[in-house]
């Protein structure tokens, strides 16, 4: 199975600043990578899939990149409204697999 | 509007069984291939199952292959996850959602609130 590996585990930012969070697959797994914010007690909600490209009605202050390995999610001015899970989820292979999450807070 | 919801979830002891359903609205279910999610509460995410848009091909995680089963009605726009043998590790709240393909990358558009399966005697 592909593991998945996000960092940090939580951080807490200042509203307006850039966050960056990174997960890493333990193999390739080329652009199969997608991202998912839950706030708390709600489903999850697709952001970003193919590592890059922004589903429909995301803001565009959420932006993700990287192939291979190593992804990114970055939001480049933190709201009130973005506290969350966020999540990424490889679909190279079966089973499809996520990382552990990240919890993002306001400071 | 998309609305995938739901149902069959309760309390059942170890060893037991239960079957989870998710009916789906608001687009043409047979369109897609569909997944099971779970989450135990304050926890991760966990790939369960999924299933092809005609049901003729399923997989599973290792964690629940020969335990569970998907499948499908398209008449009733319906999703099923008939679980046996349950343990407390299958405590969690289980999701289901719509499989969406660009080109051959595969991602979860639309997720259900979840049903919460609790294993305890």
């Amino acid at each position: 199975d592909i593991q998945m590996t996000q960092s940090p585990s939580s951080l807490s930012a200042s509203v307006g600043d850039r966050i960056t969070i990174t997960c890493r697959a333990s193999q390739s797994i080329r652009s199969y990578l997608n991202w998912y914010q839950q706030k708390p007690g709600k489903a999850p909600k697709l952001l970003i899939y193919v590592a890059s490209t922004l589903q429909s009605g995301v803001p565009s202050r959420f932006s993700g990149s990287g192939s291979g390995t190593d992804f990114t999610l970055t939001i480049s001015s933190l709201q009130p409204e973005d506290v969350a899970t966020y999540y990424c989820q490889q679909s190279f292979s079966s089973p499809r697999t996520f990382g552990q999450g990240t919890k993002v807070e306001i400071k | 509007e998309v609305q995938l919801v739901e149902s069959g979830g309760g309390v059942v002891r170890p060893g037991g069984s239960l079957r989870l359903s998710c009916t789906a609205s608001g687009f043409t279910f047979d369109d897609y291939g569909m997944s099971w999610v779970r989450q135990v509460p304050g926890k991760g995410l966990e790939w369960v199952s999924g299933i092809t848009w005609n049901g003729g091909s399923t997989n599973f995680a290792d964690s629940v292959k020969g335990r569970f089963t998907i499948s499908r009605d398209n008449a009733k726009n319906t999703l099923y996850l008939q679980m046996s043998n349950l343990g407390v590790e299958d405590t969690a709240l289980y999701h289901c959602a719509r499989e969406e393909y660009f080109g051959d990358y595969l991602y979860f558009d639309y997720w259900g609130q979840g049903v919460l399966v609790t294993v305890s005697s």
